[in-house]
């Protein structure tokens, strides 16, 4: 069965709104999580780093300010894509690390900001 | 020069065939390479993951890696419609994977 969930799938929002998306852990509990962007055709790019209880540490070129990281458990992430712009418009993933160094990759979830 | 280069295909095969997929990389820290599926719009699967040098069989799946040459590959046997994918090399130079360097991954379509 799934390891990680992400919710939502799918979501399609204004350009302005702020979109919150989660990932959770299902069976293990989630030291690191990583979240990735990943353009059509494109590489997965990875944008933060993030340690639970602790500030997450982003990519060069990520804007901390508009995309917002909480790991405030083990098993919950969340990044919340503020004032999106169709140029925001992707499909996130999240990637969990866990104490034995296992890592799970998410469903991901893409957002399309018209 | 990128850390990590694969080619990004598209690779069309027949039913059976046998399918080589490969990356090369710049950076000889890099000690665990791994070997992801991904279906369309769904996240990444692991499907091999290797330490250091040499080879792993997991059913109709071989992965190899020779690290004096840089190059990692990955063999599919009697490859199947449902191979069809894209497949992303990803390498690290430590085992917690927290710098995972991910190729630009190959698409595979098999037909039947």
């Amino acid at each position: 069965g799934a390891v990680v969930s992400q919710h939502p799938s799918w979501v399609i929002c204004k350009s302005g709104t702020s979109v919150k998306i989660e990932c959770r852990s299902l069976d293990f509990q989630a030291t690191t999580m990583f979240w990735y962007r990943q353009f059509p055709k494109q590489s997965l790019m990875l944008m933060a780093t993030s340690n639970e209880g602790s500030k997450a540490t982003y990519e060069q070129g990520v804007e901390k300010d508009k995309f917002l990281i909480n790991h405030a458990s083990l098993t919950l992430s969340t990044l919340t894509v503020t004032s999106a712009h169709p140029e925001d418009s992707s499909f996130y993933i999240c990637r969990i690390g866990t104490a034995y160094n296992e890592q799970f990759f998410g469903p991901g979830t893409r957002l399309t900001v018209l | 020069q990128k850390e990590v280069e694969q080619d990004p295909g598209p690779l069309s095969v027949p039913e059976g065939a046998i399918v080589s997929l490969n990356c090369t990389y710049s950076n000889s820290a890099f000690q665990y390479f791994m070997w992801y599926r991904q279906y369309s719009r769904k996240g990444p699967e692991l499907l091999m993951y290797t330490y250091s040098s040499g080879n792993k069989e997991d059913g109709r799946f071989t992965a190899q890696v020779d690290k004096s040459s840089k190059y990692i590959s990955l063999f599919i046997r009697d490859s199947q419609p449902s191979d069809s994918a894209t497949y992303l090399c990803a390498m690290s130079a430590n085992q917690a994977g927290t710098a995972l360097i991910f190729g630009k991954g190959t698409t595979l379509s098999v037909s039947s």
